[in-house]
């Protein structure tokens, strides 16, 4: 069964640095997302991605933070300048177009990767 | 603003019992509700959706029903096993945007 796969699973960074989390969709998909979720918290929404360009964003996802689809498989985060409150575990999904209403109706999820900002 | 609750963080019932799960959310009319499973350091995993204009909602062991009256959905896993075990998240979304918005989740253990 495909699946969305992340890269790389653990991250460790100094705050400061820039960070780049990468992941593939599942490959007919055409909706692209970053979640995250803090330890002990609930997952929250960073952005949507359609058509090349982000369709919707969270107040989170502020100018420290870039999406980009490089070529024809892959989906990327970037974090600029990381602090240590962007430490989480950063969950890519996708979802296929085709369900009504225009947007794909089940977002599947990849592992998840987890950043340490330290 | 919108906030979408899970009964009791922690769920504890013996194997083969009927576990129920509750998500009640307030401030929004949701087109989709989704319930998902996710594991200890692990992504969510897609388990049933349910539309707004849909009560009842099957796939095996697992019933999802939604009141959009009662703004609340219960998730039903019967005949439980102590592999059933896991967090499990409930998610709405509105009909204009493709914007999960997750509850924080409720722990189920099932006791052998």
């Amino acid at each position: 069964e495909p699946e969305v796969t992340q890269t790389p699973s653990h991250q460790v960074t100094q705050m400061g640095q820039e960070v780049i989390l990468r992941c593939v969709p599942i490959s007919n998909h055409l909706y692209f997302y970053w979640y995250r979720q803090i330890l002990g918290q609930k997952v929250e929404f960073l952005v949507s991605f359609y058509n090349n360009e982000i369709s919707e964003k969270s107040e989170i996802f502020d100018d420290q933070f870039s999406v980009e689809r490089p070529d024809g498989s892959n989906f990327t985060l970037k974090i600029r300048s990381t602090k240590l409150e962007d430490s989480a575990m950063y969950f890519c999904a996708s979802s296929d177009p085709s369900g009504p209403a225009h947007f794909g109706e089940t977002q599947y999820f990849g592992p998840g990767t987890r950043l340490l900002v330290l | 603003s919108q906030k979408i609750e899970q009964n009791s963080e922690a769920l504890n019932i013996q194997e083969g019992k009927t576990a129920t799960l509750t998500c009640n959310y307030t401030n929004y009319s949701p087109a989709y509700l989704q319930w998902y499973r996710q594991d200890p350091g692990r992504g969510p995993v897609f388990l049933l959706l349910i539309r707004e204009n849909e009560k009842e909602k099957r796939k095996e062991r697992l019933k999802v029903t939604f009141d959009t009256t009662l703004k609340q959905s219960l998730f039903h896993i019967t005949a439980s096993q102590p592999a059933d075990s896991a967090t499990y998240l409930c998610a709405l979304r509105g009909g204009a945007t493709n914007k999960l918005i997750f509850g924080t989740g409720t722990l189920l253990a099932v006791q052998p």
